[in-house]
Protein backbone atom coordinates (compact mmCIF):
# COMPACT_ATOMS: atom_id res chain seq x y z
CA UNK A 1 0.00 0.00 0.00
CA UNK A 2 1.35 3.29 -0.90
CA UNK A 3 2.01 5.47 1.50
CA UNK A 4 3.29 9.50 1.41
CA UNK A 5 5.52 10.83 4.00
CA UNK A 6 6.18 15.09 4.17
CA UNK A 7 8.92 16.78 6.13
CA UNK A 8 9.11 18.64 8.06
CA UNK A 9 5.22 19.62 9.08
CA UNK A 10 5.46 22.92 9.42
CA UNK A 11 8.39 25.82 8.40
CA UNK A 12 8.93 29.20 9.24
CA UNK A 13 11.26 31.44 7.16
CA UNK A 14 12.08 34.80 6.56
CA UNK A 15 11.35 36.65 3.29
CA UNK A 16 13.95 36.00 0.51
CA UNK A 17 15.01 32.44 1.99
CA UNK A 18 15.35 29.64 -0.24
CA UNK A 19 13.72 26.56 1.17
CA UNK A 20 12.96 23.14 0.28
CA UNK A 21 10.37 20.71 0.96
CA UNK A 22 10.62 16.68 1.46
CA UNK A 23 8.10 14.32 -0.09
CA UNK A 24 9.13 10.45 0.34
CA UNK A 25 6.99 7.46 -0.80
CA UNK A 26 7.05 4.01 -0.34
CA UNK A 27 6.40 2.44 -3.62
CA UNK A 28 8.86 3.43 -6.41
CA UNK A 29 6.31 1.85 -9.13
CA UNK A 30 4.72 5.87 -9.70
CA UNK A 31 3.13 6.81 -13.18
CA UNK A 32 3.91 10.85 -11.79
CA UNK A 33 4.30 13.10 -9.04
CA UNK A 34 2.19 16.25 -8.20
CA UNK A 35 2.81 19.50 -5.92
CA UNK A 36 0.01 21.18 -4.59
CA UNK A 37 -0.65 24.23 -2.79
CA UNK A 38 -3.58 25.16 -0.75
CA UNK A 39 -4.35 28.18 1.35
CA UNK A 40 -6.27 28.28 4.68
CA UNK A 41 -9.43 26.69 4.18
CA UNK A 42 -9.89 26.54 0.57
CA UNK A 43 -9.12 23.62 -2.25
CA UNK A 44 -5.85 22.90 -3.75
CA UNK A 45 -4.41 24.52 -6.75
CA UNK A 46 -1.78 21.92 -8.84
CA UNK A 47 1.92 23.62 -9.21
CA UNK A 48 3.95 21.19 -10.57
CA UNK A 49 3.42 17.94 -12.19
CA UNK A 50 6.17 15.24 -12.86
CA UNK A 51 6.02 12.41 -15.26
CA UNK A 52 7.69 9.02 -13.57
CA UNK A 53 10.17 9.28 -16.35
CA UNK A 54 11.56 12.81 -15.67
CA UNK A 55 13.71 14.39 -13.20
CA UNK A 56 12.69 17.54 -12.64
CA UNK A 57 9.71 20.46 -13.47
CA UNK A 58 10.40 24.20 -13.38
CA UNK A 59 7.82 26.79 -12.98
CA UNK A 60 9.18 30.13 -12.49
CA UNK A 61 10.59 30.14 -8.61
CA UNK A 62 9.47 26.58 -8.22
CA UNK A 63 11.65 23.52 -8.98
CA UNK A 64 10.29 20.19 -8.33
CA UNK A 65 12.58 17.04 -8.10
CA UNK A 66 12.05 13.04 -8.71
CA UNK A 67 14.11 10.31 -7.67
CA UNK A 68 11.88 7.64 -8.01
CA UNK A 69 14.87 4.92 -6.87
CA UNK A 70 14.85 6.44 -3.69
CA UNK A 71 11.08 7.09 -3.05
CA UNK A 72 11.44 10.98 -2.66
CA UNK A 73 10.46 14.58 -4.33
CA UNK A 74 11.54 17.43 -3.41
CA UNK A 75 9.94 21.12 -4.08
CA UNK A 76 12.59 23.91 -4.19
CA UNK A 77 11.12 27.62 -3.60
CA UNK A 78 13.79 30.07 -4.68
CA UNK A 79 13.55 33.52 -3.01
CA UNK A 80 10.90 33.60 -1.03
CA UNK A 81 7.63 35.25 -0.28
CA UNK A 82 5.34 36.28 2.52
CA UNK A 83 2.39 35.74 -0.46
CA UNK A 84 3.98 31.77 -0.55
CA UNK A 85 2.76 31.08 3.20
CA UNK A 86 0.57 28.19 2.66
CA UNK A 87 0.28 24.18 2.57
CA UNK A 88 2.45 22.45 -0.02
CA UNK A 89 0.90 19.21 -0.51
CA UNK A 90 2.42 16.08 -2.96
CA UNK A 91 0.66 13.13 -4.52
CA UNK A 92 1.00 10.40 -6.27
CA UNK A 93 -1.37 7.96 -8.19
CA UNK A 94 -1.53 4.58 -6.44
CA UNK A 95 0.68 1.87 -7.47
CA UNK A 96 1.60 3.19 -11.34
CA UNK A 97 -2.28 4.10 -12.14
CA UNK A 98 -2.68 7.24 -14.16
CA UNK A 99 -5.47 9.69 -13.85
CA UNK A 100 -7.32 8.03 -10.95
CA UNK A 101 -7.47 8.11 -7.20
CA UNK A 102 -4.45 10.40 -5.91
CA UNK A 103 -2.49 9.73 -2.38
CA UNK A 104 -1.56 12.37 -0.88
CA UNK A 105 0.74 13.04 2.24
CA UNK A 106 -0.20 15.39 5.24
CA UNK A 107 1.69 18.46 4.02
CA UNK A 108 4.30 20.99 5.08
CA UNK A 109 2.68 24.13 5.91
CA UNK A 110 5.13 27.19 5.29
CA UNK A 111 4.89 31.05 6.91
CA UNK A 112 7.22 33.18 4.81
CA UNK A 113 7.66 36.31 7.17
CA UNK A 114 8.35 39.79 6.10
CA UNK B 1 -14.13 29.71 -18.17
CA UNK B 2 -15.43 28.92 -14.90
CA UNK B 3 -13.27 26.59 -13.01
CA UNK B 4 -14.70 23.68 -10.30
CA UNK B 5 -17.34 24.73 -8.86
CA UNK B 6 -18.65 23.07 -5.11
CA UNK B 7 -21.77 24.40 -3.25
CA UNK B 8 -22.78 25.09 -0.36
CA UNK B 9 -19.44 26.37 0.81
CA UNK B 10 -20.49 25.77 4.58
CA UNK B 11 -23.24 23.27 5.98
CA UNK B 12 -24.18 22.34 9.50
CA UNK B 13 -25.06 19.09 10.58
CA UNK B 14 -26.30 17.07 13.42
CA UNK B 15 -25.24 13.31 13.68
CA UNK B 16 -27.61 10.87 12.45
CA UNK B 17 -28.75 13.07 9.57
CA UNK B 18 -28.17 12.93 5.87
CA UNK B 19 -26.23 15.52 3.73
CA UNK B 20 -26.12 16.35 -0.12
CA UNK B 21 -23.33 18.20 -1.72
CA UNK B 22 -22.89 19.23 -5.11
CA UNK B 23 -20.20 20.01 -7.62
CA UNK B 24 -19.70 21.11 -10.75
CA UNK B 25 -16.51 20.20 -12.91
CA UNK B 26 -14.78 22.46 -15.31
CA UNK B 27 -15.94 22.90 -18.85
CA UNK B 28 -15.01 19.82 -20.74
CA UNK B 29 -14.08 17.58 -18.03
CA UNK B 30 -16.14 14.32 -17.83
CA UNK B 31 -14.42 12.92 -14.54
CA UNK B 32 -15.13 14.20 -11.06
CA UNK B 33 -13.22 12.53 -7.79
CA UNK B 34 -14.19 13.66 -4.41
CA UNK B 35 -11.73 13.88 -1.22
CA UNK B 36 -12.34 14.04 2.70
CA UNK B 37 -10.01 16.19 4.20
CA UNK B 38 -9.97 16.42 8.07
CA UNK B 39 -8.16 19.13 9.80
CA UNK B 40 -4.73 18.79 9.84
CA UNK B 41 -4.50 15.86 6.74
CA UNK B 42 -4.28 15.19 3.16
CA UNK B 43 -7.01 14.73 1.11
CA UNK B 44 -8.21 11.30 1.23
CA UNK B 45 -9.66 9.62 -1.67
CA UNK B 46 -13.74 8.93 -1.92
CA UNK B 47 -14.62 7.95 -5.03
CA UNK B 48 -14.50 8.99 -8.80
CA UNK B 49 -17.46 8.86 -11.04
CA UNK B 50 -17.01 8.86 -14.94
CA UNK B 51 -19.84 8.30 -17.73
CA UNK B 52 -22.30 8.25 -14.48
CA UNK B 53 -21.09 5.61 -12.98
CA UNK B 54 -18.95 4.80 -9.92
CA UNK B 55 -15.08 3.69 -11.67
CA UNK B 56 -12.75 3.59 -8.53
CA UNK B 57 -13.79 3.87 -4.29
CA UNK B 58 -11.49 4.64 -1.55
CA UNK B 59 -11.63 3.11 1.44
CA UNK B 60 -15.51 5.04 3.50
CA UNK B 61 -18.19 2.85 4.45
CA UNK B 62 -21.18 2.80 2.34
CA UNK B 63 -23.09 5.05 3.65
CA UNK B 64 -20.97 7.77 1.54
CA UNK B 65 -22.86 7.31 -1.51
CA UNK B 66 -22.36 9.39 -4.69
CA UNK B 67 -24.23 10.26 -8.63
CA UNK B 68 -22.81 11.89 -11.58
CA UNK B 69 -25.79 12.80 -13.99
CA UNK B 70 -25.45 13.17 -17.64
CA UNK B 71 -23.85 16.53 -17.89
CA UNK B 72 -21.25 15.74 -15.52
CA UNK B 73 -21.80 17.44 -12.49
CA UNK B 74 -21.97 15.35 -9.50
CA UNK B 75 -23.42 15.31 -5.82
CA UNK B 76 -21.82 13.00 -2.68
CA UNK B 77 -24.46 11.91 0.04
CA UNK B 78 -23.41 10.95 3.03
CA UNK B 79 -25.82 9.33 5.58
CA UNK B 80 -26.40 9.05 8.89
CA UNK B 81 -23.73 11.63 10.12
CA UNK B 82 -21.14 11.21 12.34
CA UNK B 83 -19.26 13.62 14.34
CA UNK B 84 -16.09 12.13 12.54
CA UNK B 85 -17.53 13.01 9.20
CA UNK B 86 -17.13 16.87 10.03
CA UNK B 87 -13.93 18.06 7.57
CA UNK B 88 -13.77 20.08 4.05
CA UNK B 89 -15.03 18.14 1.05
CA UNK B 90 -13.46 18.64 -1.99
CA UNK B 91 -13.99 17.68 -5.59
CA UNK B 92 -11.96 17.69 -8.26
CA UNK B 93 -12.56 17.48 -11.78
CA UNK B 94 -10.53 16.30 -14.88
CA UNK B 95 -10.78 14.64 -18.33
CA UNK B 96 -10.64 10.79 -18.56
CA UNK B 97 -7.18 10.16 -20.06
CA UNK B 98 -5.46 12.99 -18.72
CA UNK B 99 -3.15 12.90 -15.49
CA UNK B 100 -4.26 16.66 -13.53
CA UNK B 101 -7.03 17.54 -11.65
CA UNK B 102 -8.74 20.64 -10.49
CA UNK B 103 -9.84 20.75 -7.40
CA UNK B 104 -12.65 23.13 -6.03
CA UNK B 105 -12.80 25.27 -3.10
CA UNK B 106 -14.36 22.45 -0.96
CA UNK B 107 -17.09 22.25 1.18
CA UNK B 108 -17.11 22.59 4.75
CA UNK B 109 -18.96 20.44 7.20
CA UNK B 110 -19.46 20.47 10.45
CA UNK B 111 -21.43 17.75 12.44
CA UNK B 112 -22.33 18.60 15.69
Amino acid sequence: KQEVTQIPAALSVPEGENLVLNCSFTDSAIYNLQWFRQDPGKGLTSLLLIQSSQREQTSGRLNASLDKSSGRSTLYIAASQPGDSATYLCAVPPLNQAGTALIFGKGTTLSVSS
Amino acid sequence: DAGVTQSPTHLIKTRGQQVTLRCSPKSGHDTVSWYQQALGQGPQFIFQYYEEEERQRGNFPDRFSGHQFPNYSSELNVNALLLGDSALYLCASSLSGEETQYFGPGTRLLVL
